[in-house]
């Protein structure tokens, strides 16, 4: 079955580090892969989104990038702030699915320190 | 453009108990999906509603159900409430039942049973 492995939290950082937070994923079909960002006390936000092979998501300054051969999509930024502080979700769609579920991984928790 | 709302935010009941948690889906959305979060986890999906209909189903059981109305709002009810139960239950709303990564959340409501 479709499946998303991130790696484990959690992630503590200084301002300006380079962050990198692994993700690997297993699925039957064609997926489109997705980082979603989760404050405290918040939902969900799509952070960035990839559906297709070398695709390159970005955004705010994180970037993803879709690698079917090594079925991974591992979020990415060079200079991380403090309000980059948060809980990040690596997640996938199968694209040839009538019903699109998300699947997530487990969450990795990102602490930026001043 | 309003958002997916949810409420109530929070929510303690006791073991045995019926609970009922509501959404409002974003203005143009005809799906909304239910996910179940559990401390440290990723979300879960618990079903999908389409139109009114249940689209599908994650691995829940049967007294995990579901409403969706005319206006696409929706309703989770729980029946027979378990202390593994307690979570952070997250509504997602998008405008077609596929690629839910176009998916929009709620802010979630944090039920507690005690």
């Amino acid at each position: 079955g479709d499946s998303v492995t991130q790696m484990e939290g959690p992630v503590t950082l200084s301002e300006e580090a380079f962050l990198t937070i692994n993700c690997t994923y297993t699925a039957t079909g064609y997926p489109s892969l997705f980082w979603y960002v989760q404050y405290p006390g918040e939902g969900l936000q799509l952070l960035l989104k990839a559906t297709k092979a070398d695709d390159k998501g970005s955004n705010k300054g994180f970037e993803a990038t879709y690698r079917k051969e090594t079925t991974s999509f591992h979020l990415e930024k060079g200079s991380v702030q403090v309000s980059d502080s948060a809980v990040y979700f690596c997640a996938l769609t199968d694209r040839g699915s009538t019903l699109g579920r998300l699947y997530f991984g487990r969450g990795t928790q990102l602490t930026v320190w001043p | 453009e309003t958002g997916v709302t949810q409420s109530p935010t929070h929510l303690i009941k006791t073991r045995g108990q019926q609970v009922t948690l509501r959404c409002s889906s974003q203005s143009g959305h005809n799906t909304v999906s239910w996910y179940q979060q559990a401390l440290g986890q990723g979300p879960q999906f618990i079903f999908q509603y389409y139109r009114e209909e249940e689209n599908g189903r994650g691995n829940f059981p049967p007294r995990f159900s579901g409403l969706q109305f005319p206006n696409y709002s929706s309703e989770l009810n729980v029946n027979a409430l378990e202390l593994d139960d307690s979570a952070l239950y997250l509504c997602a709303s998008s405008p077609g039942q596929v690629d839910q990564g176009e998916a929009f959340f709620g802010q979630g409501t944090r039920l507690t049973v005690v």
